[in-house]
């Protein structure tokens, strides 16, 4: 069975600054890893997601995953904060072997000026 | 495709009234998820479907929730008798297998006075 663990529920970033939201997964098997972006008073929408294809996956807006299976993680990154980075991201994980997909409690960025 | 449909978009209701959430899935998608959202509890995954069959209905707070989904194209989430605490925004979301990408939709702000 998987889970999955977001660490910090609040993130505070300087706009330019680099921004990691942290993402640990429990799995025995490699499983689908995702992020989702949720802004303000919208639904979630994908960020990036991981297949296995590659274990550095880049998605929308500059923000990219790596996926580290020694240490079971997928952190999302961006180099360098802007504002309209500020919203709620979730990392999820989909099992594909018990039919189950699981989301994080979600980590919320702030982007000061 | 126009996404994931829902309706209605805002619902204001009185304890004890009746309330039914809709969802059109996107055609094609096999997977259709009823989440719920509130700032004390977050996102919480209610119950999902699979070839329009409940797969996982776990996350149903209780026996006043039910969800149903008769054919591929149409799902409801019924609140009856409904109660203050069940304000929150309702997200349907679709995707064609467990491992891919969910598709939210716009979301159902309830109100319950």
């Amino acid at each position: 069975a998987q889970s999955v663990t977001q660490l910090g529920s609040h993130v505070s970033v300087s706009e330019g600054a680099l921004v990691l939201l942290r993402c640990n997964y429990s799995s025995s098997v490699p499983p689908y890893l995702f992020w989702y972006v949720q802004y303000p008073n919208q639904g979630l929408q994908l960020l990036l997601k991981y297949t296995s294809a590659a274990t550095l996956v880049k998605g929308i807006n500059g923000f990219e995953a790596e996926f580290k299976k020694s240490e079971t993680s997928f952190h999302l990154t961006k180099p360098s904060a802007h504002m309209s980075d500020a919203a709620e991201y979730f990392c999820a994980v989909s099992d594909y072997n018990f039919n189950k997909f699981y989301f994080g409690s979600g980590t919320k960025l702030n982007v000061k000026p | 495709d126009a996404g994931v449909i829902q309706s209605p978009r805002h619902e204001v209701t009185e304890m004890g009234q009746e309330v039914t959430l809709r969802c059109k899935p996107i055609s094609g998608h096999d997977y259709l998820f009823w989440y719920r959202q509130t700032m004390m509890r977050g996102l919480e995954l209610l119950i999902y479907f699979n070839n329009n069959v409940p797969i996982d209905d776990s996350g149903m707070p209780e026996d006043r929730f039910s969800a149903k989904m008769p054919n591929a194209s149409f799902s409801t989430l019924k609140i009856q008798p409904s109660e203050p605490r069940d304000s929150a925004v309702y997200f349907c979301a679709s995707t064609r297998q467990i491992q891919e990408t969910q598709y939210f939709g716009p979301g159902t702000r309830l109100l319950v006075l």
